[in-house]
């Protein structure tokens, strides 16, 4: 079975600068998806990020980039010119590209981020 | 917006009691997806629907039960109730259930206190 570990249960950063989030997984499989997920304090699940497993080239989405790092299954979070509304719990989540069986998403324990002004 | 929409949004009851959580997926959505979030527990997937079929089941309780309608709407019904079943449940849907990596989106969420 597939594992999601993030290992930072809370970072903050001031406003404006960079900060990086961490996730690690475990899995067999050569072909997935990996997600990063934002629950603001009103608990929607916000789609932050995707990356293909298949892809080299890291994802980017404005201020948003992440290190996919596939042999050391790793992927990371990068949130440069951090602003008071990143502030929320980042989840990171797998899943399998399998065209068959489970397709749910694994996720991690989160990270909860604040912002200091 | 995501597009998912659940209801009710909130929802009080007492133990031993059931309940039917509501959710219609995205426009064109044939997979839905059901999420349990609690303190202790975090996100646990219970349940996975594609276009009426059962495709995958979690850490779902026997008490709880799910279905999803030839309209594509689902529900999750919660019986019996304890005071652990207390969370926030979440629907999700996407496109297809199938290699594509397309992307799952979820809703505002239930919340469910059980006194």
């Amino acid at each position: 079975a597939q594992t999601v570990t993030q290992s930072q249960p809370e970072m903050s950063v001031q406003e404006a600068e960079t900060v990086t989030l961490s996730c690690t997984y475990d899995t067999s499989e050569s072909d997935y998806y990996l997600f990063w997920y934002k629950q603001p304090p009103s608990r929607q699940m916000i789609l932050v990020i995707r990356q293909e497993a298949y892809k080299q080239q890291n994802a980017t989405e404005n201020r948003f980039s992440v290190n996919f790092q596939k042999a050391a299954k790793s992927f990371s979070l990068k949130i440069s010119d951090s602003q008071l509304g990143d502030a929320a719990m980042y989840f990171c989540a797998y899943r399998s590209a399998r065209s068959r069986g489970a397709q749910k998403l694994v996720f991690g324990q989160g990270t909860r981020l604040t912002i200091n002004p | 917006d995501s597009g998912v929409t659940q209801t009710p949004k909130h929802l009080i009851t007492a133990t031993g009691q059931r309940v039917t959580l509501r959710c219609s997926p995205r426009s064109g959505d044939l997979s839905v997806y059901w999420y349990q979030q609690s303190l202790d527990q975090g996100l646990q997937f219970l349940i996975h629907y594609y276009n009426g079929e059962e495709r995958a089941k979690g850490n779902i309780l026997e008490r709880f039960s799910a279905q999803q309608f030839p309209d594509l709407h689902s529900e999750l019904n919660l019986s019996s109730l304890e005071l652990g079943d207390s969370a926030l449940y979440f629907c999700a849907s996407s496109v297809v259930s199938g290699g594509s990596g397309n992307t799952i989106y979820f809703g505002e969420g239930s919340w469910l206190t059980v006194v």
